[in-house]
């Protein structure tokens, strides 16, 4: 079993700042780490796929970076909207590529 | 946009019925998949499918699970008797990527079916 770990569990911000979540895995044998946005009632939708040690990537007020190395990746929320209130959740793919997916992060922006 | 969808949203069920649940995934897509979370856990993985077969599947994926794509479009997951543990939201998953180690294996999640088991 894979010990794919998100902190915090929870958190809850007011509009307008900024907060970020991390998500830690195994350092060893990495392909990649994926984070998925997921509102309830909907689809978990995929924000990003990380690859490389020191990748950076950016979608809108969304970014993330990865750490391979020491195994971890910090998700970035910057100017929060009470849109942005979901769960995060990071998934690191294993064996014929199914997602092992950790605890998740449920933010909530107050407006 | 192109979008997997999950028919029903929730099944009611009493313990020991078979229930199949439906899923129709993106249509040039060659991967699909069923993960589940019961109630204040992870999402776990349940079972791979590519080219008419199982290609990987979790300890969760017993006897009682099975999977079939019955024509080109729907893919579905048979529960033949359930239990009450069986109850949990089952997402449906597809992917146009092979193999590479996942490193770009973005997979397409549907909204979920909620199993009720009583």
């Amino acid at each position: 079993i894979l010990n794919v770990e998100q902190s915090p569990q929870s958190l809850h911000v007011q509009e307008g700042d900024s907060t970020n979540f991390t998500c830690s895995f195994p350092s060893s044998n990495f392909y990649a780490l994926h984070w998925y946005r997921w509102e309830t009632a909907k689809s978990p939708e995929a924000l990003f796929v990380m690859t490389l040690n020191g990748d950076e990537k950016k979608k809108g007020r969304i970014s993330a970076t990865l750490n391979t190395k020491e195994g971890y990746s910090y998700l970035y929320i910057k100017g929060s909207q009470p849109e942005d209130s979901a769960t995060y959740l990071c998934a690191f793919p294993t064996g014929a590529n199914n997602l092992f997916f950790g605890t998740g992060t449920r933010l909530t922006v107050i407006p | 946009e192109p979008e997997v969808t999950q028919t029903p949203s929730h099944q009611v069920t009493q313990m020991g019925q078979e229930v199949i649940l439906r899923c129709v995934p993106i249509s040039n897509h060659l991967y699909f998949y069923w993960y589940r979370q019961i109630l204040g856990q992870k999402v776990e993985f349940l079972v791979s499918f590519y080219n008419n077969e199982i290609s990987e599947k979790s300890e969760i994926f017993d006897d009682q699970f099975s999977v079939e794509r019955p024509d080109g479009s729907n893919f579905t997951l048979k529960i033949r008797s359930t239990k009450l543990e069986d109850s949990a939201m089952y997402f449906c998953a597809s992917s146009d990527q092979i193999g590479g180690g996942g490193a770009k294996n973005i997979q397409y999640f549907g909204a979920g079916t909620r199993l009720s088991v009583l």
